[in-house]
This record gives structure tokens, sequence and C-alpha cells, in this order.
């Protein structure tokens, strides 16, 4: 049974700081990894999408990387802004189905 | 503009009263899910339909109950909820399910009283 652990649970850094994200996960076997935002009370929201046959993805300011061999992503936000706050989730998708981590909870400090 | 909708976003039922939510998508998107997540936790699959198969996970309780009468629309139909049903439930489709990305709605935030 595919399991996926991220950590930090929670995060807190000044507003300009770089940071990184992870997420690690037990079955390789995978056909893709995908970043979501999710703010409180709310659905959600695509932010990057890895397929296993590729390394990363970059979108502005958000850079994810997949190491499918050692089981492991993560999502790196540069020049963080108060309004990155909001808890992150990594999902892996096999078999239509993506099994989720239970998300980092960021919180960008003015 | 939205792509996966969800109706009501939030929902007041009381102990025991059926309940349905609605999701319809603009996508055309072969796969919907239904995921519930409680708070701080990460969302868990209820079901899938690809296409008009239907697919269940085996740990979602009998309670709840899944209809997909067109590609546009899912129904999540609660039949008796219990508190513990209190959830954010949410919807999500993809193209073709593996490989694909997902899209997902606002979630409704279902209250049980």
């Amino acid at each position: 049974k595919q399991e996926v652990t991220q950590i930090p649970a929670a995060l807190s850094v000044p507003e300009g700081e770089n940071l990184v994200l992870n997420c690690s996960f037990t079955d390789s076997a995978i056909y893709n990894l995908q970043w979501f935002r999710q703010d409180p009370g709310k659905g959600l929201t695509s932010l990057l999408l890895i397929q296993s046959s590729q390394r990363e993805q970059t979108s502005g300011r958000l850079n994810a990387s997949l190491d499918k061999s050692s089981g492991r992503s993560t999502l790196y936000i540069a020049a963080s802004q108060p309004g990155d706050s909001a808890t992150y989730l990594c999902a892996v998708q096999k078999a239509g189905k993506s099994t989720f981590g239970d998300g980092t909870t960021l919180t960008v400090k003015p | 503009d939205a792509m996966v909708i969800q109706n009501p976003r939030y929902q007041v039922t009381q102990f025991g009263k059926p309940v349905t939510l609605s999701c319809s998508q603009t996508l055309n998107h072969n796969v919907m899910y239904w995921y519930q997540q409680k708070s701080s936790q990460a969302p868990k699959l209820l079901f899938h339909y690809y296409d008009k198969d239907f697919n269940n996970e085996a740990d979602t309780p009998d309670n709840f109950q899944s209809r997909r009468p067109n590609t546009s629309f899912c129904f999540l139909d609660i039949r008796s909820p219990g508190l513990g049903d209190a959830a954010m439930y949410l919807c999500a489709t993809s193209r073709q399910g593996w490989g694909t990305e997902a899209f997902f709605g606002q979630g409704t935030r279902l209250t049980v009283v």
C-alpha cells in the first residue's frame, strides 16, 4: 500500500526566504506526482505535475523535483511571499488513483 | 472560469437525513473522483468513475454512494449521515486517470447536526 509522507508538518519563515518542502513515498512505481496548494476551507489548486519520466518542473517561483528511485520529491519556493501561506500537498498517482500526503502548512511572515 | 464546480459550498444536514452533494465539470474529462478530507488530514479517495465504470475503494463505507448520469455530472449520496461524516468533500477530474493532471473543485463543507 502506497504511503506518502510530508515533512515538516508546519513551517514558518520570514518573507523573502527560499524554502524547500519534502515529500516521500514508499512505492516508486508511480505514473506521476502532483503538488497542490490548499487555502483554508478551500479546494485544491494544482501547482505542478511531474511525470514519472521527468526529473523536474518549474512554474514561476516554484520548482518541483522528482527522484522516483528513492521515492522523493521536493517543492522549492523562491523568494517567499505572505501570499504563499497555505497548506501544500503532494500526491502520487498510480492506476488512476492519487494518494496524498497530510501536507505542510506554510506561514510566510511579512 | 471554474472548471470543476461543486454545489453547495456549505451543507448542513441532520443526523441520519440523506444528503446529496453535486459536482459538475466543463473539461469533458473521462474520470471523476470523490474524496473526503477531514481537518488537517490528507484527502481520502472514496470512489471514482472512469466513464461509466464505477470503482469503489475497499474501505469506503456502504453509507456512501455515487451516481454519474452523464460525463459532466457526478453526485455523492450519503444515505444516513453520522457525526463522523462531517468533513470537506472534494470532487476532482482527470482526462484519462493515469499520468494526467487532476483538477479539483472548491469542495463542499458538510456539517452534521
